[in-house]
């Protein structure tokens, strides 16, 4: 059973607009959430965080919004670069200890120049 | 800069060939882990490991094995490869309590005739 759902497969946005990347979860003993970005050829790399005890967590252009009551996480990008096309994976996890991450299955997102 | 190594980028086998991935990290990190990405199914956990001589079976095991007899190096083995297993593997590290910032290598994708 999925514990965490990335439920677009795909996503096209014009260059300069917004980008918003949806994730789900049901495991309510998951507390911290996770954007992995990932290019063709190349392993996944590490984008931004949130602990379940904030509800945002922004860098530069991307922010990451909980809602826990919801079991819902977004991912927003703005403004939407060229260079930003790439499968973005949400994960999460009981705790930053050693419990493995929990993946979704990704979302390609195609930035349109 | 964190490296994560993975022996090839790409791998062609035949059926019923003992296939060895080598993956090598070197930041001192203490988990290891081996996923494997398909289209459509995101990233999957096959088998992680907290320390040396340590391992632990992920969401899908079945068919592969792994060894650690070095805290830097962790090996995924495919004891017979079967055309199921073909596949793009991708091994990460972290530290022990930062389980979730994982940093990944570039993956090998391995094609199983």
């Amino acid at each position: 059973d999925q514990q965490v759902k990335q439920n677009s497969p795909s996503l096209s946005v014009q260059e300069g607009r917004i980008s918003i990347l949806n994730c789900d979860y049901t495991n309510s003993m998951f507390d911290y959430f996770l954007w992995y970005k990932k290019y063709p050829a190349e392993g996944p790399t590490f984008l931004i965080s949130i602990s379940s005890i904030k509800d945002k967590n922004e860098d530069g252009r991307f922010t990451v919004f909980l809602n826990k009551s919801a079991k819902h996480l977004s991912l927003h990008i703005v403004p939407s670069q060229p260079g930003d096309s790439a499968v973005y994976f949400c994960a999460a996890s009981e705790g930053p200890g050693n419990t493995p991450l929990v993946f979704g299955k990704g979302t390609r997102l195609s930035v349109i120049a | 800069d964190v490296k994560v190594t993975q022996s090839s980028r790409y791998l062609v086998k035949r059926t019923g060939e003992k296939v060895f991935l080598e993956c090598v990290q070197d930041m001192d990190h203490e988990n290891m882990f081996w996923y494997r990405q398909d289209p459509g199914l995101g990233l999957r956990l096959i088998y992680f490991s907290y320390d040396v001589k340590m391992k632990e079976k992920g969401d899908i095991p079945e068919g592969y094995s792994v060894s650690r007899e070095k805290k830097e190096r962790f090996s995924l083995i495919l004891e017979s490869a079967s055309t199921n297993q073909t596949s793009m593997y991708l091994c990460a590290s972290s530290f022990l309590r930062q389980s979730d910032t994982q940093y990944f290598g570039p993956g090998t994708r391995l094609t199983v005739l």
